[in-house]
């Protein structure tokens, strides 16, 4: 079965520091892989995607993701952290079309915090 | 172009009232989800529909719980009889219409719904 595992359930940064957000999946050939965040109340906002191709994928606000295959994960990094960025993030993967059709399937989430 | 709306925001029911959650999709697209995240939960698919079909209901409990998307008007999500282990926000998502097995998808999420059973 697919699953997406978030090692870091709370992580906190200093205000310009790097961030580095870890996601591994379990999932049997070439994934569907989504990167959302999530501020206190409200609704999802997807920051990046991974479909296929160039494996270093650029999102909105800054971030970026790199999948690796050999380790089956999907980190997502910000070189400089904003205090905007405070919030929970989540990773996701795409159900198998021949299951559970079009689903998403996501991590517990990673609660980001960022100190002045 | 607006995005996916959901109402009410909130809501509260006492235990044993029914819930109605309701559900726009984004212009154009006819692939709604509904999820729910417990507290300090990630979110958990319940079901997946298109305009008048149900194309997966597996992670929907097996009562209480309804889902439809009729040829006209929002998604709804009925929750009968409620309890307090019902208390959670429910999110709605949207996608276009779906062309190719393998072409990729993506999902526009609503605020949500963040029903309390009291």
């Amino acid at each position: 079965a697919q699953s997406v595992t978030q090692p870091d359930i709370h992580i906190t940064v200093s205000e310009g520091a790097s961030l580095e957000l870890r996601c591994n999946y379990s999932y049997g050939a070439t994934p569907y892989l989504f990167w959302y965040v999530q501020s206190p109340g409200q609704g999802l906002q997807l920051l990046l995607k991974y479909f296929s191709g160039d494996t270093l994928v650029q999102g909105i606000k800054g971030f970026e993701a790199e999948f690796k295959r050999s380790q089956s994960s999907f980190n997502l990094r910000k070189p400089s952290v904003h205090w905007s960025d405070a919030a929970e993030y989540f990773c996701a993967v795409g159900a198998d079309y021949g299951g559970s059709q079009g689903n998403l399937i996501f991590g517990k989430g990673t609660k980001l915090s960022v100190k002045p | 172009n607006a995005g996916v709306m959901q109402n009410p925001r909130h809501l509260v029911r006492r235990r044993g009232q029914e819930a109605r959650l309701r559900c726009s999709p984004m212009k154009g697209h006819s692939h709604v989800y509904w999820y729910r995240q417990l507290p300090e939960e990630g979110l958990k698919f319940m079901v997946y529909l298109q305009k008048e079909n149900i194309i997966d209901e597996s992670g929907m409990p097996k009562e209480r719980f309804s889902a439809e998307f009729p040829k006209e008007g929002p998604s709804i999500l009925r929750i009968q009889q409620v309890v307090r282990g019902d208390s959670a926000a429910y999110f709605c998502a949207s996608s276009p219409r779906l062309e190719l097995r393998d072409r990729p998808y993506e999902q526009y999420f609503g605020p949500g719904t963040r029903l309390t059973v009291t």
